[in-house]
């Protein structure tokens, strides 16, 4: 069972390039989340989608586009990157049942 | 809306000592609640959910945590810190319709 799987892991970018996090979930779960990780700011959400077909901005949605392609897939696009979007980028899901998260393993972004 | 406060942002403990995280709660109704760990370069992962039924609720690797209503307090626990404890907590709120919003968390160091 693999849960929530992120692509890529890691990735180099400069600024002002695009570049797509791509989400996947195999648990059948209605909700999924993208949140960043900064040093000291724990994880702030960026968006989350309650349902296929739709999209709510998070706390800091600024820079940020999502797709939820399907019920499994939802992905977040940088389209013109900045140094200020470095950062561990965490995708999840939720279980209606209690509102349980499962995550993935993070992609750890660096805008040069 | 459900808000938490961890009244710590860093704990620092000795091994084989006591732990004690500390999560306060505001909410008008019982919340849900959750413990969430992240060891260093890893995902988030559940420790432990308070969902009203037994207000003593046990977790992984020996943490539990205790629902006080009284106290508007779900402060994580355990006996015996080990090494591997070390790690970034996050006490968070879960209401059911809203997205799971996350803090700073509480960082746990573990000296020998």
């Amino acid at each position: 069972n693999a849960g929530v799987t992120q692509t890529p892991k890691f990735q180099v970018l400069k600024t002002g390039q695009s570049m797509t996090l791509q989400c996947a979930q195999d648990m059948n779960h209605n909700s999924m989340y993208w949140y960043r990780q900064d040093p000291g700011m724990g994880l702030r959400l960026i968006y989350y989608s309650a349902s296929e077909g739709t999209t709510d901005k998070g706390e800091v949605p600024n820079g940020y586009n999502v797709s939820r392609l399907n019920k499994r897939e939802f992905s977040l696009r940088l389209e013109s990157a900045a140094p200020s979007q470095t950062s561990v980028y965490f995708c999840a899901s939720q279980t209606w049942q209690d509102g349980e998260l499962f995550f993935g393993e993070g992609s750890r972004l660096t805008v040069l | 809306a459900q808000s938490v406060t961890q009244l710590d942002s860093h704990v620092s403990v000795s091994e084989g000592t006591p732990v004690l995280l500390r999560c306060n709660y505001s909410s008008s109704y019982s919340p849900s609640l959750f413990w969430y760990v992240q060891h260093p370069n890893k995902g988030l992962q559940l420790l432990l959910k308070y969902t009203s039924a037994a207000t003593l609720v046990k977790g992984i690797n020996g943490f539990e945590a205790e629902f006080k209503k009284s106290e508007t307090s779900f402060h994580l626990t355990k006996p015996s810190a080990h090494m591997s404890d070390a790690a970034e907590y996050f006490c968070v709120p879960n209401q059911a319709g809203t997205a799971l919003i996350f803090g700073k968390g509480t960082t746990l160091s573990v000296s020998s």
